[in-house]
């Protein structure tokens, strides 16, 4: 079955202590990102990759790092999360760049920052 | 910078009704606009997508008509069941728009939407 998949589904941390969400997709897709949700703002692109050791800022990056050195994963890295840093998190992939594609969602990750 | 604009609800409705939900939208360049649905406790699926001026997206009883004109894609449907019930999003990707390579998706704020029986 073609899909994303994230792990954990839910997080409970502490200020200061470094976590990994992973991300995983099993259709070859060249592109993959990283979104956070929160009340009221929608969804916000937080990096992207257009493919494997490429990666790149999205729109609200700072406190986050990414890693592309396989064309399947694409975790993202908390190295001290913070409060603010609490939040519902998406991982996307597309088949390609170039606009006008499709982007498969993960089921999210819920991580609350203490 | 490329923005989104959506009605936010909640919209509440009740089964059988007619639905319009509003979608604006500003750009850089020529984008696509997509609808996304979220259903509860699950991650965002595609409803439907316009790639280009007056293509009209349709899927499940959803359509939605690009207008470059009003630079608008509102989402319609004629008669809404229970099932429905969900949160939606507008979004856009555009191709001269560096902030998220070509396929980064910019989204509205999402439309809560409760069908009732």
């Amino acid at each position: 079955e073609a899909q994303v998949t994230q792990n954990p589904r839910y997080l409970i941390t502490v200020t200061g202590k470094k976590l990994t969400v992973t991300c995983s997709q099993n259709m070859n897709h060249e592109y993959m990102s990283w979104y956070r949700q929160d009340p009221g703002l929608g969804l916000r692109q937080i990096y992207y990759s257009m493919n494997v050791e490429v990666t790149d800022k999205g729109d609200v990056p700072e406190g986050y790092k990414v890693s592309r050195k396989e064309k399947r994963n694409f975790p993202l890295i908390l190295e001290s999360p913070s409060p603010n840093q609490t939040s519902l998190y998406f991982c996307a992939s597309s088949y390609r760049t170039g606009g006008g594609e499709t982007q498969y969602f993960g089921p999210g990750t819920r991580l609350l920052v203490l | 910078g490329d923005s989104v604009t959506q009605m936010e609800g909640p919209v509440t409705l009740s089964e059988e009704a007619f639905l319009t939900i509003n979608c604006t939208y500003t750009a850089t360049g020529y984008p696509s606009l997509f609808w996304y649905v979220q259903y509860p406790g699950e991650g965002l699926q595609l409803l439907l997508k316009a790639t280009k001026a007056d293509d009209k997206g349709s899927n499940k009883g959803f359509e939605a008509t690009y207008r470059k004109e009003t630079t608008s894609f509102h989402l319609e449907k004629g008669s809404v069941q229970v099932s429905d019930s969900a949160v939606y999003f507008c979004a856009l990707s555009d191709p001269e728009y560096s902030g998220g390579g070509a396929d980064g998706l910019t989204f509205g704020k999402g439309t809560h939407l409760i069908i009732q029986p």
